[in-house]
């Protein structure tokens, strides 16, 4: 069965700094894709960055950037540059081949950003 | 292009009940997917539908069910509500099946079951 983790409740960041969100997963697909949405109080859920697995750079979009270590199953988000906008619940998410469309989220990071 | 709509957006009922929620995926999108959401469980996939039928379920109980409609447009149903059953409602959207395209969520409907 595919797990994600994240092990970090909450999260706190100051306004133009930098802030790390932690995840990781295990599966023993080889073909898989992996996900950061964010969730701001509206509920909306957002793409933040998106990585295959098959891709050894690393995603990044804008000051969003990603730390993938295939081998550590290990999937970090890195937000530089954080704005009061960046406040939300963030979610780790896996899918693969065989579970098709299905997503398997981690539990989730609330992150604060203080002015 | 318009994203993912979701109606209604909140909904109470009593335990006993049955409600119907309805989902529109982005145009030419041909996915839907449903999960719903609770504090305490996080995000929990339900089903997912492509092309009228119904090709990935998750655990849940008979009592959930869905369809998707020849425009893409789907519906799920949750009858004889349970307190548990209370949570936010999400559907997601995708261009295709098996393909791990990114889902593109809609707003969610907030159910609450007294």
């Amino acid at each position: 069965a595919q797990t994600v983790t994240q092990s970090q409740p909450e999260m706190s960041v100051q306004e133009a700094e930098t802030v790390t969100l932690s995840c990781t997963y295990d599966t023993s697909e080889s073909d898989y894709y992996l996900f950061w949405y964010k969730q701001p109080p509206s509920r909306q859920m957002i793409l933040v960055i998106r990585q295959e697995a098959y891709k050894q750079q690393n995603a990044t979009e804008n000051r969003f950037s990603v730390n993938f270590q295939k081998a550590a199953k290990s999937f970090s988000l890195k937000i530089s540059d954080s704005q009061l906008g960046d406040a939300a619940m963030y979610f780790c998410a896996w899918t693969g081949r065989p579970t098709g469309n299905q997503f398997y989220f981690g539990t989730g990071t609330s992150l604060t950003v203080i002015p | 292009k318009a994203g993912v709509t979701q109606t209604p957006r909140y909904l109470i009922k009593t335990r006993g009940q049955q409600v119907t929620l309805s989902c529109s995926p982005i145009s030419g999108h041909r996915s839907v997917s449903w999960y719903q959401q609770t504090p305490g469980q996080g995000l929990q996939f339900l089903f997912e539908y492509f092309s009228e039928t119904q090709r990935n379920k998750g655990n849940f109980p008979g009592r959930f069910s869905g369809r998707q409609f020849s425009n893409s447009r789907s519906e799920m149903n949750v009858s004889t509500l349970e307190l548990g059953d209370s949570a936010l409602y999400l559907c997601a959207s995708s261009l295709a099946l098996d393909t791990q395209e990114t889902q593109y969520f809609g707003p969610g409907t907030r159910l609450l079951v007294l």
